[in-house]
């Protein structure tokens, strides 16, 4: 079945620095890749979509791509703020059955001022 | 803006009590989930429903059940509650474009069985 690695469990920084969170997926259909962001007593939220290898999914200041040949996808941010401090989560879309979101374990970001 | 509630927010229940989760969304989506939340494993997929009157078991759902009465009301049940189902539960809506397709999450409900 389909699974998402997510190995960074929390990662820690301070205002204006480079933010990368990586993920590694599994699946034996094309997939469509999502990053999606948890903030403090929500439920998660869409941030990215990225439904072709090698090309960009753009928000709020985030850029997401992945790699078919290595299997990963990868989440960056040229310069974090406070405000950014929350879980984010790759997540793999269903290819097995329709609709199904596989969540990686999830990236607590907290961001220093 | 279209939304998906949950209810209760916060529930303390006993091993071996029923406890009834309850979701509604108002996106007019024909798709809905519950996930549980734990550390450690992210969102794990429970039950899911394509409409009214389907459910679908996810990759967890031993212990579980869940009712889809509406297009708009999907709930949860714990026929006889374990302290090993202590989580938070997420519920979310979803319509389909060619199986691919984003999903609106509720606020959660915390769980504790005690």
């Amino acid at each position: 079945g389909d699974s998402v690695t997510q190995m960074q469990g929390q990662v820690t920084l301070s205002e204006d620095d480079f933010l990368f969170i990586n993920c590694t997926y599994s699946t034996t259909w094309y997939p469509t890749l999502f990053w999606y962001v948890q903030y403090p007593g929500e439920g998660p939220q869409l941030l990215l979509k990225v439904t072709t290898a090698n090309n960009k999914g753009i928000s709020r200041g985030f850029e997401a791509t992945y790699d078919k040949g290595t299997t990963s996808f990868h989440l960056q941010k040229a310069s974090v703020q406070e405000s950014d401090s929350a879980v984010y989560y790759c997540v793999l879309g269903g290819t097995q059955v329709v609709g199904q979101l596989t969540f990686g374990r999830g990236t607590r970001l907290q961001v220093y001022a | 803006e279209a939304a998906v509630t949950q209810s209760p927010r916060n529930k303390v229940a006993v091993t071996g009590g029923k406890v009834t989760l309850s979701c509604n969304q108002t996106n007019n989506h024909n798709n809905m989930y519950w996930y549980r939340q734990d550390t450690g494993h992210g969102l794990r997929l429970i039950h899911y429903s394509y409409g009214a009157g389907s459910t679908e078991k996810g990759d967890i759902p031993d212990g579980y059940k869940a009712s889809r009465p509406s297009q708009e009301n999907f709930s949860l049940i714990l026929e006889l509650a374990t302290p090993s189902q202590t989580s938070v539960y997420f519920c979310a809506s979803g319509d389909p474009d060619w199986g691919i397709y984003e999903q609106y999450f509720g606020p959660g409900t915390r769980l504790t069985v005690l």
